[in-house]
């Protein structure tokens, strides 16, 4: 069972719905990021929290907005989405951003109709 | 040259058998190295950091040769369910999050 808890697993949307994902840690860690991932790719890096603040986009478009309410939690809303945004979503975790290792969550499944 | 490159295989061996993956990175400043196993439509899990005297965790063995800027991952007594796609992740310094590799394909065939 992993320790990062992503919510829905699943979530079919059309192009012009808003909708968030969600990710939830208890292990105290102190770093969280947004990674995107298609078939028989890598995860691609979007976002990293550190310390709750923003420190890293890779550039990724408007359409997708992270949040980070608190430690534990990180958001990610997503509104206009364009169907070759259907990805696995996943969230990580890790107790700080230098040379940690990161423990993912199972991922949301995305597909925009 | 890319920054994290690996043999995307597939690799197809017969179950009992040993293997061994490699994963080249560019960036001598690198810190920090780690396995990760990911099986079809499911997360990336850490399989193993990577230190500089090499580890090992019963029939997998890490090792890094920092001189020839590579990893390895050595399986032995392969078993049906180590066929998996393995990624190598690497950390450059500071404050910097992981760079993947594309993963290399391992099916273990009985």
């Amino acid at each position: 069972d992993t320790e990062v808890t992503q919510t829905p697993k699943h979530l079919v949307m059309g192009m012009t719905n808003k909708k968030s994902l969600k990710c939830e840690q208890h292990m105290g860690h102190r770093a969280m990021y947004w990674y995107k991932q298609k078939a028989k790719k890598p995860p691609e890096l979007m976002f990293v929290y550190s310390y709750e603040k923003l420190s890293i986009n890779e550039s990724v478009p408007s359409r997708f907005s992270p949040e980070c309410p608190n430690s534990s939690l990180l958001n990610l809303h997503l509104h206009a989405l364009q169907p070759e945004d259907s990805a696995l979503y996943l969230c990580a975790s890790s107790r700080g951003t230098a040379n940690q290792p990161q423990h993912f969550g199972d991922g949301t499944r995305l597909s925009i109709l | 040259r890319k920054e994290v490159e690996q043999d995307p295989g597939p690799f197809n061996v017969p179950e009992g058998a040993t293997v061994a993956f490699n994963c080249t990175y560019s960036n001598s400043a690198s810190q920090s190295f780690f396995w990760y196993r990911q099986d079809c439509r499911k997360e990336p899990k850490l399989l193993m950091s990577v230190y500089s005297s090499g580890n090992e965790d019963g029939r997998f063995t890490a090792q890094l040769n920092r001189a020839s800027q590579y990893i390895s991952l050595l399986i032995r007594d392969s078993k049906l369910s180590d066929s998996a796609t393995y990624l190598c992740a690497v950390t450059h310094s500071g404050n910097t999050p992981l760079v993947f590799g594309k993963g290399t394909r391992l099916s273990v065939i009985a």
